[in-house]
């Protein structure tokens, strides 16, 4: 049981180019969630899909795309990266969208924007 | 909308002293607050979470947190710290209705010296 797992663990890109994030969990979770975290500035949800078929946007949504391929998995899409995307990027899961659902996250992946 | 402040970025203690960690929310309803705690290099994890039921929580590791209305905080507290216990401390806020979609305090460094 691996829980959530992230690919890659460190990018590295330049101004402009794209790039896709993946995640997947293997709890049988309806709820994923893409966070970017920033120092000092806590975790900031970029996207939430609170179940397969559905996805919103969060607090922090501009100049990100996803896609809730599945149950399973849920990708995050920079199409044209800045360097103020530079942050470190985790996604979670959680077993229920209402009620006090425990999000369980994966270990993130570091991305540079140059 | 809902919001965490988190008083005081880094906290140091000596080993075997108290450990007291601030939080106060913000909501319109009441809440559900939970603490999550980062070691380094990793994804977040659960310490402890308040969903109404009783107004003291004890969580993993020795932590609890007592969740009082009147003064809005949510506090975490460990009576004697390990040096195991140096992490980042987040405090987050839910809508029960909307329960999974946490909105983060900016995080509190736990620093444990001898």
């Amino acid at each position: 049981n691996a829980g959530v797992t992230q690919t890659p663990k460190f990018q590295v890109l330049k101004t402009g180019q794209s790039m896709t994030l993946q995640c997947a969990q293997d709890m049988n979770h309806n709820s994923m969630y893409w966070y970017r975290q920033d120092p000092g500035m806590g975790l900031r949800l970029i996207y939430y899909s609170a179940s397969e078929g559905t996805t919103d946007k969060g607090e922090v949504p501009n100049g990100y795309n996803v896609s809730r391929l599945n149950k399973r998995e849920f990708s995050l899409r920079l199409e044209s990266a800045a360097p103020s995307q530079t942050s470190v990027y985790f996604c979670a899961s959680s077993e229920a969208w209402q009620g006090a659902g425990t999000q369980y996250f994966g270990p993130g992946t570091r991305l540079l924007v140059l | 909308a809902q919001s965490v402040t988190q008083l005081g970025s880094h906290v140091s203690v000596s080993e075997g002293a108290l450990v007291l960690l601030r939080c106060n929310y913000s909501s319109s309803v009441p809440p559900y607050l939970f603490w999550y705690v980062q070691y380094p290099n990793q994804g977040l994890q659960l310490l402890l979470k308040y969903t109404s039921a009783a107004t003291l929580v004890k969580g993993i590791n020795g932590f609890e947190a007592e969740f009082k209305k009147s003064e809005t905080s949510f506090h975490l507290t460990k009576p004697s710290a390990h040096m195991s216990d140096a992490a980042e401390y987040f405090c987050a806020v839910s809508d029960p209705m909307a329960a999974s979609k946490l909105t983060f305090g900016t995080g509190t460094r736990l620093q444990v010296t001898l």
